[in-house]
């Protein structure tokens, strides 16, 4: 039973491009949420996505953007890369409609914006 | 959303138990409380839940008081694996953007 995957596992960008990262999560999951992960601190809620609607957002600019698939993959976009935006990038799954169901990670990407 | 806080660090040797406590005092009814283990390089991994008193699992306990205010995770025999950061968090299920402080990072020393 594969857990969350996530790809590519690095990527180096240059300020200004957009980038696209993808997550497979757990089987039998249907939610996916984002986070971002600096060094040497926690992760920080992005989005939640569910049914292939954003449900929640944290305080992330409209530079941040997903999308849900109907196999309930996920993909984070990133535009006009800033430096900023190196980061760890951790994709979390889970089974809405189960009582406080605990986050499912993947690996994360590494982001590396120059 | 209730704000955890943790020791930023510990360390501890070999074939110890180690007990890493929690401070939440605004924590809700509907509250549950949940730890995470993160090692370098890797995603957060589930490590224990629980609402109140004690919970206990292959391979930690959470110890949880009436007031709520507060939690501890143990961790019996811990080896070197067990090296990595801790994170205490506290939500309901509707609060999905759950709130994660830097964690605990935890050093065990041969």
């Amino acid at each position: 039973d594969a857990g969350v995957t996530q790809s590519p596992t690095h990527l180096i960008k240059t300020r200004g491009q957009q980038v696209t990262l993808r997550c497979s999560p757990k089987s039998g999951h249907d939610t996916v949420s984002w986070y971002q992960q600096a060094l040497g601190q926690g992760p920080q809620f992005i989005f939640q996505y569910y049914e292939e609607e954003e449900r929640q957002r944290g305080n992330f600019p409209d530079r941040f953007s997903g999308h849900q698939f109907p196999n309930y993959s996920s993909e984070l976009n990133v535009n006009a890369l800033l430096l900023g935006d190196s980061a760890l990038y951790l994709c979390a799954s889970s089974s809405d409609g189960t009582d406080n169901s605990p986050l499912h990670f993947g690996n994360g990407t590494r982001l590396t914006v120059t | 959303l209730a704000k955890t806080t943790q020791p930023i660090s510990m360390d501890s040797y070999e074939g110890q138990e180690v007990n890493i406590t929690c401070s939440h005092n605004n924590i809700a009814t509907n509250d549950y409380i949940t730890w995470y283990q993160q090692f370098p390089s890797q995603g957060p991994r589930f490590i224990i839940q629980g609402y109140k008193t004690k919970v206990t699992n292959e391979v930690a306990s959470l110890f949880i008081p009436a007031d709520r205010k507060s939690s501890t995770l143990s961790l019996p025999r811990v080896s070197l694996s067990d090296t990595a950061v801790y994170y205490c968090l506290v939500g309901e299920e509707s609060n999905y953007q759950l709130i994660w402080g830097a964690g605990t990072k935890l050093i065990i020393k041969p």
